[in-house]
């Protein structure tokens, strides 16, 4: 098992443009979960999924962002016509729901995106 | 969930025990205590989890105190290598939501 996986790494891109990042979480893991982190701040939550269903969106997630995970696999992050604003580290994790315990996520290594 | 109060930092010397305090004195008792670090620029790496008694595993022992009102994580013997940003986060078993909520945590130096 190699981990939460994010691609890319780094994305640099100019104001307006759109962007699609990936996760591929630890397989099996029926949850995923994206989140946001700015400079000096801990992350914050945008979305997870249920297996292919988007569960929770957070108020920070505005439309022009948006998630999939359509065969309940990897899932992808849209943001279309970026903003300055959307400068951050993206965050995959996902964990194992059994429906009988508490599940513990565990992260990817992040999208750092900077919007210029 | 609970509301968590750590110290903005800490420094440790390299070799002997960090221990990392939390304050979660609105926990209820269905919820868990929960560790994370962040070395810089990568993701949260979960460390340890506990609800009421003591855990140990291989990374770190975290101290519930009896009232679950505060706990303390413990790197028993600290390394450069855990210099990184600590998160506890109080979480609900069964809450309507599964979103970790992190605060700023503290930010652990390990001095040589």
């Amino acid at each position: 098992d190699t981990g939460v996986s994010q691609d890319p790494r780094h994305k640099i891109t100019k104001r307006g443009q759109n962007v699609t990042f990936r996760c591929d979480p630890i397989s099996e893991h029926n949850r995923l979960y994206w989140y946001r982190q700015t400079l000096g701040q801990g992350p914050e939550f945008l979305t997870y999924f249920q297996n292919e269903a988007q569960l929770e969106k957070s108020r920070l997630l505005s439309d022009r962002f948006s998630a999939e995970r359509p065969k309940g696999s990897f899932s992808t992050l849209e943001i279309q016509r970026t903003e300055q604003g959307d400068s951050a580290m993206y965050l995959c994790a996902s964990s194992l729901s059994s429906g009988r315990a508490i599940e513990t996520q565990y992260f990817g290594p992040g999208t750092r995106l900077l919007v210029l | 969930d609970a509301k968590t109060t750590q110290p903005p930092s800490m420094d440790c010397a390299e070799g002997r025990a960090a221990n990392l305090p939390c304050n979660h004195s609105t926990i209820s008792g269905n919820e868990y205590v929960y560790w994370y670090r962040q070395i810089h620029s990568q993701g949260p790496q979960y460390i340890i989890h506990g609800l009421k008694n003591n855990e140990t595993n291989e990374m770190a022992s975290l101290i519930i105190t009896e009232d679950r009102k505060s706990s303390t994580l413990i790197l028993p013997h600290a390394t450069l290598r855990d210099t990184a940003v600590y998160y506890c986060i109080v979480r609900s078993e069964t809450g309507a939501t599964n979103k970790l909520i992190f605060g700023t945590g503290t930010l652990l130096a390990v001095q040589p």
